[in-house]
């Protein structure tokens, strides 16, 4: 079975500045997505970024990327100019290619906070 | 407007009951999905749903049953047998996976809190 870890149970940042989110999983398949969803506080989740297994290109969505190392399976976020609206909690999951439905592993989320 | 939609949003049970939670799409998709959610847990998956009349248990279904007679429906029941009832319920819909589909997205609704009293 596959797991998902967030090593990082909360984050700060400062408005207009960078931070890095941290995600590390575990898994024997070659084929596989990696997403990173939002949860703001009104708990609608919303899907942020992601990246197939295969591509060696990290995704990019305007002012949230990835880096994704395979061999080392980590998965991290960065937000750039992190803005107020970016405050919620960030969860990573995995979500492999066999079968037919679309289950999602989950971590047990990073809560991030931007102040002033 | 297209959405998920589950009801109610707050829901209070007694022990000993059943509850049965509601979630309704018009996306068109056939699969659907019911997540629970604990504080420091993040999101773990009780039953799910590829197409009408078909479901299958994820990794805590004990103490959960579920229907699908239409495609647009999910419910949710929560028996007594559930020992902790007491979280957020998130149910989701996707279209179905054909294998390499990058973009099979799932879509979220807006969730019910559940508190047993």
């Amino acid at each position: 079975a596959q797991t998902v870890t967030q090593s990082q149970p909360e984050m700060s940042v400062q408005e207009a500045e960078t931070v890095t989110l941290s995600c590390t999983y575990d898994t024997s398949e070659s084929d596989y997505y990696l997403f990173w969803y939002k949860q703001p506080p009104s708990r609608q989740m919303i899907l942020v970024i992601r990246q197939e297994a295969y591509k060696q290109q990290n995704a990019t969505e305007n002012r949230f990327s990835v880096n994704f190392q395979k061999a080392a399976k980590s998965f991290s976020l960065k937000i750039s100019d992190s803005q107020l609206g970016d405050a919620a909690m960030y969860f990573c999951a995995y979500r492999s290619v066999t079968g037919t439905a679309s289950k999602l592993t989950f971590g047990t989320g990073t809560r991030l906070q931007v102040t002033l | 407007d297209g959405g998920i939609t589950q009801s109610p949003k707050y829901l209070f049970r007694k022990e000993g009951q059943n509850v049965t939670l509601s979630c309704e799409q018009n996306l068109n998709h056939d699969a659907m999905y019911w997540y629970r959610q604990d504080p420091g847990q993040g999101l773990r998956l009780i039953y799910y749903s590829q197409i009408v009349n078909d479901f299958q248990k994820g990794d805590i279904a004990e103490g959960y049953s579920v229907s699908r007679e239409k495609k647009e429906s999910f419910p949710l029941t929560v028996t007594s047998a559930q020992k902790n009832p007491t979280a957020f319920y998130l149910c989701a819909s996707s279209r179905r996976s054909l294998g390499l589909d990058a973009y099979n997205e799932q879509f979220f609704g807006p969730g019910t809190r559940l508190t047993v009293l």
